[in-house]
């Protein structure tokens, strides 16, 4: 079973406009955390927000903030007065902390955003 | 934020050929990992290392992979025997004992 899953292959917004992302995951783990990354043209991934699954209130990072709503296990990205610097691929990301673990992440399929000017 | 470089940014290889990437951390980190993303596809990990060993890694690694960390600082993954399904782009990420994880700029090897 897929662990993180982003339905949405391509999305596009007007630029200013907000625009959602959705990321859904599926653990048994009570500590976990949730990550989104931004992935340019360039290559590079680009460390945007985190949410650690005991956090009560929703990640904020400038632009950015995660709706997190762990009894549905979703944590949607929110990009707030979208710019053409947003036009990305993103991909959720999370890391199950289980005694022992390395922390590694486990990617979903990632959303090819495009802002319209 | 931590910086990461990768050396080197692009690597042509021929199939059956060694390779070896390699990774160099800004400061000092207690966790480094290998991720590798198939042109395309999703991030997949490969590795951890954790005080000079690896702590997991995934049926990506098989035997003809191996990671060191040679003099303390560098983070080097090598590929022995590579082979066409290989080619991808390359991903050090550093993390601190916290949360985060830092991605270097990638390596994309690609295998003839």
């Amino acid at each position: 079973a897929q662990k993180i899953t982003q339905t949405q292959p391509g999305m596009f917004v007007q630029e200013k406009e907000a625009v959602t992302l959705d990321c859904t995951y599926d653990t048994s783990d009570q500590s976990y955390g949730l990550f989104w990354y931004k992935q340019p043209s360039s290559g590079e991934m680009i460390f945007l927000i985190y949410q650690g699954s005991y956090d009560e209130q929703n990640a904020t990072e400038g632009r950015y903030s995660l709706n997190f709503q762990k009894a549905r296990k979703s944590a949607n990205l929110v990009i707030s007065a979208s710019q053409l610097g947003d036009s990305a691929m993103y991909f959720c990301a999370m890391r199950e902390v289980n005694s022992g673990s390395a922390r590694q992440l486990t990617f979903g399929s990632g959303t090819q955003l495009t802002v319209l000017p | 934020e931590p910086e990461v470089t990768q050396t080197p940014s692009h690597q042509v290889t021929q199939m059956g050929q060694e390779v070896i990437l390699r990774c160099v951390p800004i400061s000092n980190h207690l966790y480094f990992y290998w991720y590798r993303q198939i042109l395309g596809q999703k991030v997949e990990f490969l590795v951890s290392f954790y005080n000079n060993e690896i702590s997991e890694k995934s049926e990506i690694f098989d035997d003809r992979f191996s990671v060191e960390r040679p003099d303390g600082s560098n983070f080097t993954l090598k590929i022995r025997s590579t082979k066409l399904e290989d080619s991808a782009m390359y991903f050090c990420a550093i993390g601190p004992a916290t949360y985060e994880q830092y991605f270097g700029p990638g390596t994309r090897l690609t295998v003839t």
